[in-house]
């Protein structure tokens, strides 16, 4: 099983800055990896795949980069609704399909 | 827009039977391009995939639980069911479900992403 290891846990950033979120797999999932975000109380909606393309729908704020085993999410520019949980998830071997634990973007 | 929904009682007796449905609409799930799964995520905690179908039968679970799991679908009613059983106070959670897509990449087919999920719904183990 890959195991999929977010951080920090939780960052805390002001509205405009840059938020950079990590993700590392235990071993190579080449560019097999998603993102997801999680508002309270709402299912996870997908932000990224191919490690770097955006999901139908999402701003331009938001991009993906990295392979192998090194992932950033990166927002450039925090917007009030961008304060959320966000989780990658691997599809390179399975099953099973593995997700992190998420980081949250909270508003410092 | 393809849309799911759960549904299905919110309280399980330990040792019983979880059972959740999903409605799909807005699409067939006998489509050729994707399997649909149920994951879930208990309160307060991270995401773990429970297992995925086909619609000509291909299933997938979660080996943590696979002994437990059953996961089936009704073309009829364009929905796919959940059953849990011997369930006990670890099995807690929001459970969704969720489209789960398959993409051709090079020779081979993978089982992708997933998107678009349903709301959610909590099931609570409890006597």
């Amino acid at each position: 099983e890959i195991v999929m290891t977010q951080s920090p846990a939780t960052l805390s950033v002001s509205p405009g800055e840059r938020a950079t979120l990590s993700c590392r797999a235990s071993q190579s999932v080449s560019s097999n990896l998603a993102w997801y975000q999680q508002k309270p109380g709402q299912a996870p909606r997908l932000l990224i795949y191919g490690a770097s393309t955006r999901a139908t729908g999402i701003p331009a704020r938001f991009s993906g980069s990295g392979s192998e085993t090194e992932f950033t999410l990166t927002i450039s520019s925090l917007q009030s609704e961008d304060f959320a949980v966000y989780y990658c998830q691997q599809y390179n071997n399975w099953p099973p399909w593995t997700f992190g634990q998420g980081t949250k973007v909270e508003i410092k | 827009q393809l849309q799911l929904q759960e549904s299905g009682p919110g309280l399980v007796k330990p040792s019983e039977t979880l059972s959740l449905t999903c409605t799909v609409s807005g699409g067939s799930i006998s489509s050729s391009t994707f399997y649909w799964a149920w994951i879930r995520q208990p309160p307060g905690k991270g995401l773990e995939w429970v297992g995925s179908l086909y619609y000509h039968g291909t299933t997938y679970y979660n080996p943590s639980l696979k002994s437990r799991v059953t996961i089936s679908l009704d073309t009829s009613t364009n929905q796919f069911s959940l059953k849990l059983n011997s369930v006990t106070a670890a099995d807690t959670a929001v459970y969704y479900c969720a489209r789960h897509p398959l993409r051709r990449s090079g020779t081979y087919y993978n089982v992708v992403w997933f998107d678009p999920w349903g709301q959610g719904t909590l099931v609570t183990v409890s006597s």
